[in-house]
């Protein structure tokens, strides 16, 4: 049973901010928020992770709100390269991640 | 560092048929993973292994088996293969420090059943 809902699909303009929405409203307190994503047919690729605070790195940022039950991935400046199938995932830090069937994002040029 | 690679890239196979899917990592890492993903669908759990000598069914199991004899290899075996295992097949690992379990993916074998 997936843990998590995602929109189907969605489009963003090259350049432009890309906010991709994930509910989890049964998150437990100690089950983590993870991104994924996978270009094309390529194995899935790590992007961020978070707990209860918002988190940034190098590819992406993660806003978590505050009672947990959602988030939202924020790639900040959208590129082509950035069209791929996005995951995001609930976890406790041990191994069984359930992948539901994700974002398509498309960028456009 | 190689990361996670898998062999073959493709195969074919016909109904009734046996295959092992290779693993391997050179990342130290403890745990590794099979996953298989099947058209427009997220991937699906099917074994995984928390070290040498340890593993443990996921989601999807039946049809398949696997063995760790050693930390670097995870290989999956298909005994009678049939239609359903058509699918794409992933191999991941993960370290066993830390919080959060991070996971690296190989590039996935392409097999067919026909």
């Amino acid at each position: 049973d997936a843990k998590t809902t995602q929109p189907t699909s969605m489009d963003c303009a090259e350049g432009r901010a890309a906010n991709l929405p994930c509910n989890h409203s049964t998150i437990s307190g100690n089950e983590y928020v993870y991104w994924y994503r996978q270009i094309h047919s390529q194995g899935p690729q790590y992007i961020i992770h978070g707990l209860k605070n918002n988190e940034t790195n190098e590819m992406a940022s993660l806003i978590i709100t505050e009672d947990r039950k959602s988030s939202t991935l924020i790639l900040p400046h959208a590129t082509l390269r950035d069209t791929a199938v996005y995951y995001c995932i609930v976890g406790s830090g041990t191994y069984k991640y359930i992948f539901g069937t994700g974002t398509r994002l498309k960028v456009l040029a | 560092n190689a990361g996670v690679t898998q062999t073959p890239k493709f195969r074919i196979l016909k109904i009734g048929q046996s295959m092992t899917l290779q693993c391997t990592q050179d990342m130290n890492h403890n745990y590794m993973y099979w996953y298989r993903q099947d058209p427009g669908m997220g991937l699906k759990l099917i074994y995984y292994s928390v070290g040498a000598g340890i593993t443990d069914k996921g989601e999807v199991p039946n049809g398949y088996n696997v063995s760790r004899s050693t930390t670097e290899d995870f290989p999956l075996r298909l005994e009678l293969a049939a239609p359903s295992q058509t699918s794409v097949y992933f191999c991941a690992s993960s370290p066993r420090t830390g919080n959060h379990k991070e996971q690296f993916f190989g590039p996935g074998t392409r097999l067919t059943v026909l």
